[in-house]
């Protein structure tokens, strides 16, 4: 699976975007972009994801470049509740019996404030 | 449906000591996984199955075993518990990409582990 890099931390007021970005520059053409998010002493939650269209949830929003090299993450109003640590995780899609293993990367972590 | 249960979920052990950390999913998940994370740390991937009677190692297999006798259960042993292995542990599991919940992994509650 190819390598993410995301900033270790950010900060964002409550009812303001969050735009968390990652980098994922050697992606392969069958690689998929997950985020999820992992808030305090829980297990991470699935939130996104896409291959190379942008997307849109109850949850968030992912916006991927043209070329694939990098996404934003982006939660519309942040709220307190949404402080948590962000995984951007780059895997291939398998439809079949297999699939690669989930690696997760150091994340980033998000901090809302009133 | 109870989804991903681990026990225990606080543990203390003597250096030396071997224990078996029980994961069990009931949702009919092919894949199954344990996770390490370690305090300011993302988490990192110990070993892994596809389905029954397949196991492989992830990132930092060294000091644990793994075995996967039946589609429901995972259970995660340390041989010989050192110290650098305090740590959370979270169980995982998921189903085949293209079934309706396929995008989603399922993470148990962590299990909360010191060697001393």
């Amino acid at each position: 699976d190819a390598k993410t890099t995301q900033p270790p931390s950010m900060d964002c007021a409550e009812g303001r975007a969050a735009n968390l970005p990652c980098n994922h520059s050697t992606i392969s053409g069958n690689e998929y972009v997950y985020w999820y998010r992992q808030i305090h002493s829980q297990g991470p939650q699935y939130i996104i994801h896409g291959l190379k269209n942008n997307e849109t949830n109850e949850m968030a929003s992912l916006i991927i470049t043209e070329d694939r090299k990098s996404s934003t993450l982006i939660l519309p109003h942040a709220t307190l509740r949404d402080t948590a640590v962000y995984y951007c995780i780059v895997r291939v899609f398998s439809g079949g019996t297999s699939y690669g293993k989930l690696t997760f990367g150091q994340g980033t972590i998000l901090t809302v404030h009133p | 449906n109870a989804g991903v249960t681990q026990t225990p979920k606080f543990q203390v052990l003597k250096t030396g000591q071997s224990m078996t950390l029980q994961c069990a999913q009931d949702m009919n998940h092919e894949y199954m996984s344990w996770y390490r994370q370690d305090p300011g740390m993302g988490l990192r991937l110990i070993h892994y199955s596809v389905g029954a009677g397949i196991t492989d190692q992830g990132e930092v297999p060294n000091g644990y075993n793994v075995s996967r006798s039946t589609t429901e259960d995972f259970p995660l042993r340390l041989l010989s518990a050192a110290p650098s292995q305090t740590s959370v542990y979270f169980c995982a599991s998921k189903g085949r990409d293209t079934s309706p919940s396929g995008n989603t992994i399922y993470f148990g509650e962590g299990s909360w582990l010191t060697v001393v």
